[in-house]
C-alpha cells in the first residue's frame, strides 16, 4: 500500500533552518507530485509547495518563496522540505502529500503523518 | 492568488441531520475543488475531488456539487464519527479554505 513515513519531531531555535524528509513507497516514486502542507496549532491548513519527483520542477506559496527549499532523492523514494529563517511563527505540524493523480493539478490522495516543529528559544 | 472562502466556520447538529458547508472561489476554477476530513491529531482525508466525485471508502452520506465559484459539501444524515473540521480546497494553486468544524449537538 501506499505510505509515505516523516522524520520525527524537531525543537529549533530562532534563526535556524529546518529539514522534513518524507520517504515514500508502495507507488512509482516518479509518477506522482509531492507537496508540502502545514498546520500552526489550532489553525488551517497551509499549502507550502510542491515538487516533481520526476524531473525536480518546483513551485512554491507566495508566501514562503525564498525560504524554502524542495529536494527529492529518486533512489530513495525520499522528498524533502527546507525552511530556512525559522521563527516563532513557523511552530506547526508538516505534511507531505502525494497528488491523486499523475497530472499537475489534483487534489492530495495520501498523507504523511505529519512533522511537528517547534521553534522557540 | 486565488482566495477560497469557507462557510460556516463552526456547525453544531443532531445525528441524522443533514448539513451543508459552502466554499466560494475568488476565480473561476472549474471543478478543481476537493474536500477533506481531518480530525484532531489526524492528518487530512480526502472525500471528495472534481468537485463531486467521491473517493474510494467514503461513505455515501458525502456529496458534493458546484463547479466555477461556488461549491458544497453535503453530509446526508450527520453520524457521530462525522465530527471533525473539513476543508475544501482548490487544485489550480493548491488554495485551502479556513475550514468548517462540525459539532454534534
Amino acid at each position: 500500500q501506499v505510505l509515505l513515513l516523516q522524520s520525527g519531531a524537531e525543537v529549533k531555535k530562532p534563526g535556524a533552518s529546518m529539514k522534513v524528509s518524507c520517504n515514500t513507497s508502495g507507488y512509482t516514486f516518479t509518477g506522482y507530485d509531492l507537496h508540502w502542507v502545514r498546520q500552526a496549532p489550532g489553525q488551517g491548513l497551509e499549502w507550502m509547495g510542491r515538487i516533481s519527483p520526476k524531473s525536480g520542477v518546483t513551485a512554491f506559496a507566495q508566501s514562503f518563496q525564498g525560504r524554502v527549499t524542495l529536494t527529492r532523492d529518486t533512489s530513495l523514494a525520499t522528498a524533502y522540505m527546507e525552511l530556512t529563517s525559522l521563527t516563532s511563527d513557523d511552530t506547526a505540524v508538516y505534511y507531505c502529500a502525494r497528488s491523486r493523480f499523475s497530472s499537475t493539478s489534483s487534489a492530495f490522495e495520501f498523507w504523511g503523518q505529519g512533522t511537528r516543529v517547534t521553534v522557540s528559544s | 492568488d486565488i482566495q477560497m472562502t469557507q462557510s460556516p466556520p463552526t456547525l453544531s447538529a443532531s445525528v441524522g441531520d443533514r448539513v451543508t458547508i459552502t466554499c466560494r472561489a475568488s476565480q473561476k476554477i472549474g471543478n478543481w475543488l476537493a474536500w477533506y476530513q481531518q480530525k484532531p491529531g489526524n492528518a487530512p482525508k480526502l472525500l471528495i475531488y472534481e468537485g463531486s466525485t467521491l473517493e474510494s471508502g467514503v461513505p455515501s452520506r458525502f456529496s458534493g456539487t458546484g463547479s466555477g465559484t461556488e461549491f458544497s459539501l453535503t453530509i446526508s444524515s450527520l453520524q457521530p464519527g462525522d465530527s471533525a473540521t473539513y476543508y475544501c480546497q482548490e487544485y489550480k494553486s493548491w488554495t485551502f479554505g479556513q475550514g468548517t468544524r462540525v459539532e454534534i449537538k
